[in-house]
């Protein structure tokens, strides 16, 4: 069956410090990967989508990598903040017609100051 | 408007009565979806929209469960004879057609006592 799992541990970094986060997938051919940011009691934010030819892809002090030979993506915060305390969901997304998206249960990053 | 609105924020209901929360999308986002998501658990998929016409279904947990769009826009998720496991968040979020990030609302807390 498929299968997304990401870091089950939550993450707890010191200011300005890297986070590096997992999600690694089986029994999927994904043709995009993305990653949202959930805060208690909100929904997810998007946040960076990569597409299986794209090795790498930046915005600001995020980084995302896919590896579609690994079944893998890590998701990095560079100079990390206490705001970027939350939990980071990834999602997959099927080559399909529906472009539903299937998501990983999220790990929890704690940045301390 | 500016984002994607749920209504309500939280719902109490007695176990049996039949419950309806409302979605509006983004304007001009014709694909909409609703995501259920448990205390610490993942998002799980309910159910997609493209347009007013539901291609996918599959993730409704019993036939407690329907949904329905009007054109475009709003979008109505029931539960009928409503359980105590159905107690949850329900998202909703809209996309441009194709492979884009999502918008999601923040979501209905429903709690069936």
């Amino acid at each position: 069956s498929q299968k997304i799992e990401q870091n089950s541990e939550a993450l707890n970094i010191q200011e300005g410090k890297t986070a590096t986060l997992t999600c690694n997938y089986t029994n999927y051919s994904p043709a995009y990967l993305q990653w949202y940011r959930q805060d208690p009691g909100r929904g997810p934010v998007f946040l960076l989508l990569i597409r299986e030819n794209e090795k790498e892809k930046r915005k600001e002090r995020l980084k995302v990598t896919f590896d579609t030979t690994l079944k893998q993506s890590l998701f990095h915060i560079t100079a990390s903040q206490p705001a970027d305390s939350a939990t980071y969901l990834c999602a997959l997304d099927i080559l399909s017609n529906d472009y539903k998206l299937s998501f990983g249960a999220g790990t929890t990053v704690t940045v301390r100051a | 408007g500016a984002g994607v609105s749920q209504s309500p924020s939280n719902k109490v209901t007695e176990k049996g009565k039949d419950v309806e929360l409302r979605c509006d999308p983004i304007s001009g986002h014709t694909a909409l979806y609703w995501y259920r998501q448990s205390l610490g658990q993942g998002l799980e998929f309910l159910i997609y929209f493209q347009g007013n016409s539901a291609p996918d279904k599959s993730g409704l947990p019993s036939d407690r469960f329907s949904a329905e769009r009007t054109g475009e826009s709003v979008s109505t998720l029931t539960i009928q004879r409503t359980q105590q496991e159905d107690s949850a968040v329900y998202l909703c979020a809209s996309s441009y057609p194709g492979r884009f990030g999502y918008t999601f609302g923040s979501g209905t807390r429903l709690t069936v006592v």
